[in-house]
Formats: C-alpha cells, structure tokens, sequence
C-alpha cells in the first residue's frame, strides 16, 4: 500500500522568511509522481508543483521549490520569500503511474507572520 | 462555468437520514473523482469516473455509500442512512482525461462539508 507522511501537523514563518515542509512517502513502485498542493480556507486545493519520480532534477515554481530525494522517499517543499497569501494547509500527494487516485498526506497548517 | 462547482456548500443532517451531494465537472473534462476529507486529515479516494466505463469504487468505505455520473457530465454521491462518522467535507474533481502523465492534473471544487448530528 502506498502512503503519505507530513510529520508537521502545523508550521509558522515570518514575512519574506524561507520555510520547509517535510513529506515523506511509501511504494514499492518505480515510476510516480509527486505533489503539493494547497488549501486555503476556500477549500478548494490548489496544484502548487509536481515532480515526476524518473527527473532527478527538482521542480521548481517560482517562490516554490522541491527537494526530491528518491533513495530517502522524502519530498519537501521549499517556500521562498513568504507572503501572507501563502496562508494555508499545504498537503504532498502521491499517484503511481497508471493509477487514477492521488495519495494524500494529513496536511501542514502554515501559519504566516506579519 | 469556469471551475468545478459543488452544491450544497454545506450540509446539517441528522443520523439516520439520506443526503446527495451534487458535483459539476468542468464542460468537457470525461474524468471525474470524490474524495472525502475528514477532520484534521487527508484527501481519501472515494469513486472514479471516466466516460462510459464502469466507475472505479475501490474506495467507497461502505455500500451506505454509492454515486452515479449521469450523461457523462454531473455527478452525485448519495450517503443513506448518515453516520457522524461520515462527518466530513467532500470534495469532487475533474480532469479532461485519464490521468496518465504526471503532466496531467485533477481540478477540484470547493467542497460539500457535511455535519451529521
């Protein structure tokens, strides 16, 4: 089975300040993909960035980056330069290849500081 | 429309009664997924559609549980005889096909939250 691991139910950055959350995952599966995405209080998730298992190279959005450590399952994410919009619940995803359904963590409430 | 729209936005019910909660795909998407997002947890796979197929309901938690996409377009899951358990905000998503590449993403609405008292 596979599953999702955020070990940080709840995280705080000040303004402009760098933060990292931690994911972490499960397969015995060789080609995935990985994502974030983010919840505001609107509910509605929101794809922040994805990474394909077979790149070695880290995805990188903007403001947003991931550390993709294939040996170790670990996919954090990087938020550079934070701003209040940035205020939300932040969940990793999983999905195999072939399969339909995402594979989602517990979320990392991410409370930002003015 | 130009996102996934669900209604209702919220939902009280009392145990024991049936609820159906209504999903709007974006025009043209044929893939359509529910997940159920209990409290303080993560998205759950509940139901997928994809055209004409038979649905994949793998993740249904039990047969009180059952959804059905008519015409290809709008969805409905229907809970009968409603648990607090089932406490929780539903969220549905579309996709213009099968999810196949990485490349390719699911967009979801913002969510039916369901309270059973």
């Amino acid at each position: 089975a596979q599953t999702v691991t955020q070990s940080q139910p709840e995280m705080s950055v000040q303004e402009a300040e760098t933060v990292t959350l931690s994911c972490t995952y499960d397969t015995s599966e060789s080609d995935y993909y990985l994502f974030w995405y983010k919840q505001p209080p609107s509910r509605q998730m929101i794809l922040v960035i994805r990474q394909e298992a077979y790149k070695q190279q880290n995805a990188t959005e903007n403001r947003f980056s991931v550390n993709f450590q294939k040996a170790a399952k670990s996919f954090s994410l990087k938020i550079s330069d934070s701003q209040l919009g940035d205020a939300a619940m932040y969940f990793c995803a999983f999905r195999i290849q072939g399969a339909q359904k995402l594979v989602f963590g517990q979320g990392t409430r991410l409370t930002i500081n003015p | 429309g130009a996102g996934v729209s669900q209604s209702p936005s919220n939902k009280v019910t009392e145990k024991g009664k049936d609820v159906e909660l209504r999903c709007d795909p974006i025009s043209g998407h044929t893939a359509l997924y529910w997940y159920r997002q209990s409290l303080g947890q993560g998205l759950e796979f509940l139901i997928y559609f994809q055209g004409n197929s038979a649905p994949d309901k793998s993740g249904l938690p039990s047969d009180r549980f059952s959804a059905e996409r008519t015409g290809g377009s709008v969805s409905t899951l229907t809970i009968q005889r409603t648990q607090q358990e089932d406490s929780a905000v539903y969220l549905c998503a579309s996709s213009p096909r099968p999810l196949l590449a990485g490349e390719e993403t699911q967009y979801f609405g913002p969510g039916t939250r369901l309270l059973v008292l």
